[in-house]
């Protein structure tokens, strides 16, 4: 089983911080996903990045896949309350047949 | 709204009894996969039908069972439930791996 390790757990910042939120795993994946979750629903697909060292920007949110398809990063500028939430990386089963998960970061952005 | 519905939102049982989860995908999908969340052990992936059939096992209890009807809407059964079952359990769909799941919004499962 491929395991996706993220970092932090927990990230507590101000409104108007940068931060970085990490996914990482001993193996190669063909691709991997990020994913926000908020209470009492279900994870919203942010992202899908597929080439080694690509970087995608979504407004303020920067996604990048390691040279060797084992890491991802998430970067948030200048964060907003309404960015509250837990990020979850995901990438396909060695079958390909279903999306493994991280355990996730919850961040907290306080106004 | 994610166009994937699930069914019933809450659900509180005893333990022992048996409750059917249902989920209608996003239309054009053909996969749905069911997966459990609970807080220590994050998004547990349990099974995925595909037109119908059924495609990859994950960590499925074998007192849980699932089956995906012609109309391509699904329906996760659990039985003899025990207290850790309490956890949220969503259903996603999708077109291909590539393209990433649409979820939808959850059962909460609360056994007591």
């Amino acid at each position: 089983t491929q395991l996706l390790e993220q970092s932090p757990q927990f990230l507590s910042i101000q409104e108007g911080e940068n931060l970085t939120v990490y996914c990482n795993s001993s193996s190669v994946f063909s691709s991997l996903q990020w994913y926000r979750q908020e209470p009492g629903e279900g994870p919203v697909l942010l992202v899908t990045v597929v080439t080694g060292g690509e970087v995608k920007k979504l407004k303020r949110l920067t996604f990048q896949f390691g040279d060797a398809r084992k890491d991802s990063s998430l970067h948030i500028t200048a964060a907003q309350t309404g960015d509250t939430g837990l990020y979850l990386c995901a990438g396909p089963n060695y079958n390909n047949n279903d999306m493994r998960f991280g355990a996730g970061t919850r961040l907290t952005v306080k106004p | 709204d994610s166009g994937v519905t699930q069914t019933p939102k809450h659900l509180i049982t005893a333990t022992g009894q048996r409750v059917t989860l249902r989920c209608s995908p996003r239309s054009g999908d053909l996969s749905v996969y069911w997966y459990q969340q609970s807080l220590d052990q994050g998004l547990q992936f349990l099974i995925q039908y595909y037109n119908g059939e059924e495609r990859a096992k994950g960590n499925i209890l074998e007192r849980f069972s699932a089956q995906q009807f012609p109309d391509l809407h699904s329906e996760l059964n659990l039985s003899s439930l025990e207290l850790g079952d309490s956890a949220l359990y969503f259903c996603a769909s999708a077109r291909g791996e590539i393209w990433g799941y649409t979820f939808g919004s959850g059962t909460r499962l609360t056994v007591v």
